[in-house]
C-alpha cells in the first residue's frame, strides 16, 4: 500500500518555466489537497478538490492551476515559475465525512516535492 | 478562517525529560490532527483527535473542544522525538471540506 506518492520529489526550473507536479493516491480518498511549505512558516493551502473532476482555490492559489481528471490523481501545474515558488509541495488526501471513532477525516500527506525556481 | 496558535514556538529538552505542547484555535472544529515533520522533511500522522484523549505509546493527545485548545504530551523523550510539531484544524459548520489551517509549528530538539 503505497499510500500517497508525489513525483517528482526534486525539481529545478528556470524563471518562466512550466512544469506539472503529479499526486497519487492508492486509498480510494474523495478528498486531495495541495500544500505549500516555506521556511519558518507552517503549510499554507494551495487547491483542492472534494472528487472527480472539481477542483477549488485554497488560501494562496495565484500562479498555479490544478486538475482532477481521476479520483486517485490530483496535479498541480506552473504555467510560468517564478522565484517566489521556490517551496516545498505536500499533497495529501483523506476520506470525505468525520467520525472520530473510525478516524475517518484523518489527512495522509505524500513524502514532499522540493521545487526551486532561478 | 480559523486561527491555530502554537507554543512554545521552539523547545530544547535533553533525553529523558518529559513536555507539553500546546496548540489554540479560535472556532470550533470538525478535525483536529497533530503531525510530526522529521527532519527529512517527512508529515507523520501523530494523532486525529477533534475531541477527547488518546494514547500512542509515550506520547498523547487531548482536546477540550469546548475551550479550544489541545495539548500534546511526550514522556521520556528521544533524540528521534526531534523535528517540528504542527497543529493543524479546519472550522466546524457549513462545508469547510477539511481544508486544514495549520500552526506555525515547534520545533523540538532533544540532545543526547
Amino acid at each position: 500500500n503505497a499510500g500517497v506518492t508525489q513525483t517528482p520529489k526534486f525539481r529545478v526550473l528556470k524563471t518562466g518555466q512550466s512544469m506539472t507536479l503529479l499526486c497519487a493516491q492508492d486509498m480510494n480518498h474523495e478528498y486531495m489537497y495541495w500544500y505549500r511549505q516555506d521556511p519558518g512558516m507552517g503549510l499554507r493551502l494551495i487547491h483542492y478538490s472534494v472528487g472527480e473532476g472539481t477542483t477549488a482555490k485554497g488560501e494562496v492559489p495565484d500562479g498555479y492551476n490544478v486538475s482532477r481528471l481521476k479520483k486517485q490523481n490530483f496535479l498541480l501545474g506552473l504555467e510560468s515559475a517564478a522565484p517566489s515558488q521556490t517551496s516545498v509541495y505536500f499533497c495529501a488526501s483523506r476520506k470525505s465525512g468525520t467520525s472520530y471513532i473510525s478516524n475517518t477525516g484523518e489527512l495522509f500527506f505524500g513524502e514532499g516535492s522540493r521545487l526551486t525556481v532561478l | 478562517g480559523i486561527q491555530v496558535e502554537q507554543s512554545p514556538p521552539d523547545l530544547i529538552l535533553q533525553e529523558g525529560a518529559n513536555s507539553t505542547l500546546r496548540c489554540n484555535f479560535s472556532d470550533s472544529v470538525n478535525n483536529l490532527q497533530w503531525f510530526h515533520q522529521n527532519p527529512w522533511g517527512q508529515l507523520i500522522n501523530l494523532f486525529y483527535i477533534p475531541s477527547g484523549t488518546k494514547q500512542n505509546g509515550r506520547l498523547s493527545a487531548t482536546t477540550v473542544a469546548t475551550e479550544r485548545y489541545s495539548l500534546l504530551y511526550i514522556s521520556s523523550s528521544q533524540t528521534t522525538d526531534s523535528g517540528v510539531y504542527f497543529c493543524a484544524a479546519d472550522r466546524a459548520g457549513g462545508t469547510s471540506y477539511g481544508k486544514l489551517t495549520f500552526g506555525q509549528g515547534t520545533i523540538l530538539t532533544v540532545h543526547p
